[in-house]
């Protein structure tokens, strides 16, 4: 149980392009899903939290225009990096948990997607 | 500020060796930690520790919580080849958001 769908997991763009990319939670409901973004040998660092329903939660530094994200149902979020230039290029993490009432679930995460822009 | 701190960084031993991973955390509002396995892909989920001094095991894995000092450790005991990844420790900070740290990328040799 508790399988995250992450797709595309491989994205190769001119610059200019908004590039949509969806987490899906599989087997289970997600009133929350979470968007990392990885950087080669560092650390996942929490971009936005997603919440169904309603808007989401930007971590410092983030830009809410630049990363647009919908969490439309409880089982499928999306974040869209528009007007993507190369800085932009990274590996994208989506997480989801399951909401059983209680707090300090697990997050489960997708396989990622790596963006390049060129 | 959050800080949670990894060590080593980088670690290689020979297959049957036994490894301890450290993880140092502060956190504001500190309520669970978890440890994932990272190989290429997106990380796998291995242990939610809530409690102090009690140990989860999983097979040769093992980990333990110290809230008092903040910091747990990842035991790997008679470690294979396909252990080699990074292992990541993220606290809880309030009620959903993990703060991962660095990782620490174990390389096992045969």
């Amino acid at each position: 149980g508790a399988v995250v769908s992450q797709h595309p997991s491989w994205v190769i763009c001119k610059s200019g392009t908004s590039v949509k990319i969806e987490c899906r939670s599989l087997d289970f409901q997600a009133t929350t899903m979470f968007w990392y973004r990885q950087f080669p040998k560092q650390s996942l660092m929490l971009m936005a939290t997603s919440n169904e329903g309603s808007k989401a939660t930007y971590e410092q530094g983030v830009e809410k225009d630049k990363f647009l994200i919908n969490h439309a149902s409880l089982t499928l979020s999306t974040l869209t990096v528009t007007s993507a230039h190369p800085e932009d290029s990274s590996f994208y993490i989506c997480s989801a948990r399951a909401d059983r009432g209680r707090q300090n679930q697990p997050q489960h995460f997708g396989d990622g997607t790596r963006l390049s822009i060129l | 500020e959050d800080k949670v701190v990894q060590s080593p960084l980088s670690l290689v031993v020979h297959e049957g060796d036994t490894v301890t991973l450290n993880c140092s955390y502060e956190v504001t509002n500190f309520r669970s930690l978890l440890w994932y396995k990272q190989e290429k892909k997106a990380p796998t989920f291995l242990f939610m520790l809530t409690s102090s001094g009690i140990e989860k095991k999983s097979g040769r894995l093992s980990s333990i919580l110290d809230k008092k000092e903040l910091f747990s450790i990842l035991n790997i005991t008679a470690t294979q080849t396909g252990d080699s990844a990074v292992y990541l420790c993220a606290p809880f900070q309030g009620a959903q958001k993990l703060v991962f740290g660095q990782g620490t990328r174990l390389t096992i040799n045969p």
